[in-house]
């Protein structure tokens, strides 16, 4: 089946120990997005790709970047991982047409010590 | 600038009994809009999408909505809440891959 995967789905890293959290997706889809999940919060979004253009939100900390080496795989870096960082990161993809529906990976819990 | 309102940050219901959760939209325009579930620690499911179809909107596991412009609202709905039913519900507003826009969310419970 088409899908947007996740790996891994839990991580834990120390304080100041980047990171790196990985989405792959089967789905063929030009637009790549990276949200970040707080405990009873809606989703936030950090970037996304449309097709190789990179996108960034203005809040986004510094900390945070991505890459995007091919339209199936997106990598998430945090650099110097704070205990704030701590969250769900989710993947999603969406393909530019009618509707924009996005289809969402499992996720990755994020744990700083 | 969009804006995706949930009245209600918590819903409880029975077992059995019908749900609603509420969400307006603030777009003047005809939206794309949708509802996600989310259970602890999973990613977000499409539950169903409205897209300038047709008004009432039927979605997976018995859950339908009503877009109704009069009124800028998007309820959900179920006639019989299931105890698996338990999660946070998200009503999400798209109009371009640029631009998403998330509603608070709604924890519904389930009692048994």
């Amino acid at each position: 089946d088409a899908m947007v995967i996740q790996n891994p789905r839990y991580q834990v890293t120390q304080f100041g120990k980047p990171v790196t959290l990985s989405c792959s997706q089967t789905l063929n889809h030009n637009v790549m997005y990276w949200y970040q999940q707080k405990s009873s919060q809606a989703p936030k979004l950090l970037f996304h790709y449309y097709d190789k253009d990179f996108n960034n939100e203005a809040d986004t900390p510094d900390n945070f970047q991505s890459r995007r080496p091919n339209t199936s795989f997106c990598f998430l870096d945090i650099r110097s991982p704070g205990l704030g960082d701590a969250a769900m990161y989710l993947c999603a993809t969406t393909k530019t047409g009618a509707s924009y529906e996005q289809f969402f990976g499992p996720g990755t819990r994020l744990t700083v010590l | 600038a969009q804006s995706v309102t949930q009245l209600d940050s918590h819903v409880s219901v029975s077992e059995g009994t019908p749900v609603l959760l509420r969400c307006n939209y603030s777009s003047s325009y005809s939206p794309s809009l949708f509802w996600y579930v989310q259970h602890p620690n999973k990613g977000l499911q499409l539950l169903l999408k409205y897209t300038s179809a047709a008004t009432l909107v039927k979605g997976i596991n018995g859950f339908e909505a009503e877009f109704k412009k009069s009124e800028t609202s998007f309820h959900l709905t179920k006639p019989s809440a299931h105890m698996s039913d338990a999660a946070e519900y998200f009503c999400v507003e798209g109009g371009s891959a640029r631009q998403l826009t998330f509603g608070s969310g709604t924890q519904l419970t389930v009692l048994p």
